[in-house]
Formats: C-alpha cells, sequence, structure tokens
C-alpha cells in the first residue's frame, strides 16, 4: 500500500536556524508531491508541490526517487513559521491524496 | 469568492444522533473530499467524489455516508455518532486530479 511517512511528530528549533522537515514515502511509480502547512485553528493551506519546483515563504522541496523522499527545507527559521506541516502524494491514476501524520514545527524566539 | 465553506464549525452531539455536515464550494471543481484529523494520525480520507451523483469509499468509511446531488455541495452524514467519532473534519475539494486541494475551515465534532 501507499504510504507516507513522517517520522519526526515535533522539530523545534531556534530563529535563524535551519529547518529540515523529513518526509519519505513509498510508491514505485510517480508520484506528484505536495507540502501542506496549518497554523494554529486554520484551515490547511497549500505550501508547495514538487511539480511546479517553486519556493513558498523561504521553504523548498526536492524529490529524490532514489530515496523515495520529499523533505521540506528552509536556511533560516522564522517565529511566524511555527505550525503543522503535512507531506502528502496523489498517484498516477488516483484522484486521492495521502497524507503523513504530520510533523508540528515550533520555532522558539 | 467564499471558496469552500463548511457548516456548522461547531457540534456537540450525544451518543446515537444523527447529523449532517454540509460543504459547499463555489470553484466549479469537480473533486471533493471528506476527511478526519485526529491527533497522530494525519488526515484519514473517509469518502470522495468524482463529479456530481457519484461517491465512493476512502480509508475510514465506516459509520459515514455521504451525497454529491449537485456539484457545488458534498454532504457527509452520521446515522448514529460514537464517541469514535469525535474529530475534527475536513473538506476540500479541487478542479483536476493533478491540483492541489482547497479546504474548508474544519468542523470541531464532539460526541459524547
Amino acid at each position: 500500500a501507499q504510504r507516507v511517512t513522517q517520522p519526526e511528530k515535533l522539530l523545534s528549533v531556534f530563529k535563524g536556524a535551519p529547518v529540515e522537515l523529513k518526509c519519505n514515502y513509498s510508491y514505485s511509480g510517480s508520484p506528484e508531491l505536495f507540502w501542506y502547512v496549518q497554523y494554529s485553528r486554520q484551515r490547511l493551506q497549500l505550501l508547495l508541490r514538487h511539480i511546479s519546483r517553486e519556493s513558498i515563504k523561504g521553504f523548498t522541496a526536492d524529490l529524490n526517487k532514489g530515496e523515495t523522499s520529499f523533505h521540506l527545507k528552509k536556511p533560516f527559521a522564522q517565529e511566524e513559521d511555527s505550525a503543522m506541516y503535512y507531506c502528502a502524494l496523489t498517484l498516477d491514476s488516483s484522484y486521492k491524496l495521502i497524507f503523513g501524520s504530520g510533523t508540528r514545527l515550533l520555532v522558539r524566539p | 469568492n467564499a471558496g469552500v465553506t463548511q457548516t456548522p464549525k461547531f457540534r456537540v452531539l450525544k451518543t446515537g444522533q444523527s447529523m449532517t455536515l454540509l460543504c459547499a464550494q463555489d470553484m466549479n471543481h469537480e473533486y471533493m473530499y471528506w476527511y478526519r484529523q485526529d491527533p497522530g494520525m494525519g488526515l484519514r480520507l473517509i469518502h470522495y467524489s468524482v463529479g456530481e451523483g457519484t461517491t465512493a469509499k476512502g480509508e475510514v468509511p465506516d459509520g459515514y455516508n455521504v451525497s454529491r446531488l449537485k456539484k457545488q455541495n458534498f454532504l457527509l452524514g452520521l446515522e448514529s455518532a460514537a464517541p469514535s467519532q469525535t474529530s475534527v473534519y475536513f473538506c476540500a475539494s479541487r478542479f483536476q486530479a493533478t491540483d492541489g486541494y482547497t479546504f474548508g475551515s474544519g468542523t470541531r465534532l464532539t460526541v459524547v
């Protein structure tokens, strides 16, 4: 079965430190991968998707098919980055997004 | 442009009661989804729809039913609520299968 694994439930860093939120997936085909962010008591928002290769709010993510990973990175964390982050994938012929269990990022002043 | 609107935002039910959650989108999206969000488990798909008049089961469909009589609305029903259905429910939609989702603001349901 296709799975998305986010191994860290909580990641705590200091402001200005680099951030890497890990995401690994298990799927042999060509998935499309996404990162969603949920700020406190707000709805989930699309942060970025691998197909567009864009950088949003300083975050980037590179799809590594060899390692089946799609880690989210930011060189200098800001306090406003504190939120819940979800990695998700959609399959070639499917209509569904499969989500990981999420990582809570806490950026301390 | 309201996007995806969920009603109600909060609800407390007694075990055995029934209720319907409404999701409405005004973006002419074909695909609509219902997820539940539980601590440590992320979002799990309950049911989804790929177009008006169609529905399909997701990962955790037991205890829920859905209907998509109109393209813009996707209803989630609980016929006999159980405490295990205490959760935050999110509706989402997208125009085509390769797009990202647009989410609603969620419904926090407590079953006592």
